[in-house]
């Protein structure tokens, strides 16, 4: 497998469930990010990993909890999401912080709270 | 203030004809990237060009170019002899280099339809 891969592609969740969405890359990559994409917004950048360390957390809610074991994989844990939660959740990597350095995305996590 | 301005929500372009997707940037940073982002129906974000901060040259690749302004901070995709496939949304970016750690700023995007 090659880029990024990310499961499950869709996801239908109720307010009181705990789920795990998962990402993997294949880059040889020594960064990762959780991107929200709603409706009519711009990309919001959620977390970012460099080196398994959270170097980014940009006020997200406490319902989500990322998770970086090692260098090729990222998860964002799911407890008590709210409607509002609903979006694209997309998963990046990117060798570093270099300027000229593209993020590399998977296809996204489709997510609906109902 | 939006650091990344895509004043464009709509595009409609015919088959075989070149268009152009603005972008305008706002940044203090002496040194930064400029990216663009193709996303089509099915999600994924796909990379299509960059263009360095201190590159004098636009940017090429394929039927994609950059036409970079630096003096005007306009960063504009120009597609060549669109297809069909190119429907989809266009997203500009920007990563500052000394001010902006690891984070890349996206503008709003702009959808581009290609009429047969």
């Amino acid at each position: 497998e090659t880029g990024v891969t990310q499961t499950p592609r869709h996801l239908v969740m109720g307010m009181t469930n705990k789920k795990s969405l998962k990402c993997e890359q294949h880059l040889g990559h020594n960064a990762m990010y959780w991107y929200k994409q709603s409706a009519k917004k711009p990309l919001e950048l959620m977390f970012v990993y460099s080196l398994e360390e959270r170097v980014e957390n940009n006020s997200v809610p406490s319902r989500f909890s990322p998770e970086c074991p090692n260098s090729s994989h990222l998860f964002l844990h799911l407890h008590t999401l709210q409607p509002e939660d609903s979006a694209l959740y997309l998963c990046a990597s990117s060798q570093g912080r270099q300027g000229n350095q593209p993020q590399h995305f998977g296809d996204g996590t489709r997510l609906s709270i109902l | 203030a939006q650091k990344i301005t895509q004043t464009q929500p709509g595009m409609f372009v015919q088959e075989k004809e070149a268009v152009t997707l603005d972008c305008t940037y706002d940044t203090s940073d002496q040194s930064y990237g400029l990216f663009w982002y193709k996303q089509p129906s099915s999600g994924e974000m796909i990379f299509l060009i960059y263009q360095g901060s201190y590159d004098e040259q636009n940017a090429t690749e394929g039927r994609y170019s950059l036409n970079f302004q630096k003096a005007r901070k306009s960063a504009n995709l120009v597609i060549s002899a669109s297809q069909l496939g190119d429907s989809a949304m266009y997203f500009c970016a920007m990563r500052e280099v000394n001010t902006g750690g690891f984070k890349t700023i996206f503008g709003a995007g702009t959808r581009l339809f290609v009429k047969a």
